[in-house]
């Protein structure tokens, strides 16, 4: 079975601060994708970014940064000089292929990211 | 750019009373997916729709339904809610199966 560990409950910084918000995952599937998603106070779901597990490089678009590397089955997501803006709970999540269902959705448990001014 | 559309937004029930959820998925996606999030927790899968047929079944209970219609729309059907049914009841669509999933703003119910 899948599995998504978001090992960290709640992360506390000041505005500025650079926050890396970690995910490892669990599946037997060869081909699967990997996401982040936001959910703010108001409580909609953010997509951020999506990843295919045949692609392991990097990726940066503005404040955000993503780390996959599949040797140690790490998905982890770093904000830049985190605003009082990106305060919200962060979701790792995973679908996978046959063996797991192409369309399912496992997220993490979710980390609190609270940006102080 | 059009996004998911979920009706009501806010729904409270009583205990055995039934409710239904409504989701209109973004022009030209035809799968939907239906998740439930409990306080704090994180979202839990509970079907999906591709081009009307049900494609994946999660955690649902016997006491939900749900399908999808000719115009892509989805309904949740609820009956004999209890108290522990009170969630976000998000629905999500992507123009395919392993595509990204696109969420709506949920439907916050509380059963009393």
């Amino acid at each position: 079975a899948q599995k998504v560990t978001q090992a960290q409950t709640e992360i506390s910084v000041v505005e500025k601060e650079d926050v890396t918000l970690d995910c490892v995952y669990e599946t037997r599937d060869t081909t699967y994708y990997l996401f982040w998603y936001k959910q703010p106070p108001s409580g909609e779901l953010v997509f951020l970014i999506r990843r295919n597990s045949f692609d392991e490089q990097n990726e940066i678009s503005g404040r955000y940064s993503w780390n996959f590397q599949k040797s140690t089955s790490s998905f982890n997501f770093t904000i830049t000089a985190s605003q009082v803006v990106d305060s919200a709970v962060y979701f790792c999540a995973l679908t996978g292929g046959s063996e797991s269902g192409y369309s399912t959705l496992t997220f993490g448990k979710g980390t609190m990211l609270l940006v102080s001014p | 750019a059009a996004g998911v559309i979920q009706s009501p937004r806010h729904l409270i029930k009583e205990k055995r009373e039934t409710a239904t959820l409504k989701c209109y998925p973004i022009p030209r996606h035809d799968t939907v997916y239906w998740y439930q999030q409990g306080p704090g927790q994180d979202p839990q899968f509970l079907i999906s729709f591709y081009e009307k047929m049900q494609s994946d079944k999660g955690s649902i209970p016997d006491r939900f339904s749900a399908q999808q219609f000719s115009d892509y729309h989805s309904e949740l059907n609820m009956s004999s809610l209890e108290l522990g049914d009170s969630a976000l009841y998000f629905c999500a669509s992507s123009p395919e199966a392993t595509d990204t999933q696109y969420f709506g703003p949920g439907t916050r119910l509380t059963v009393l």
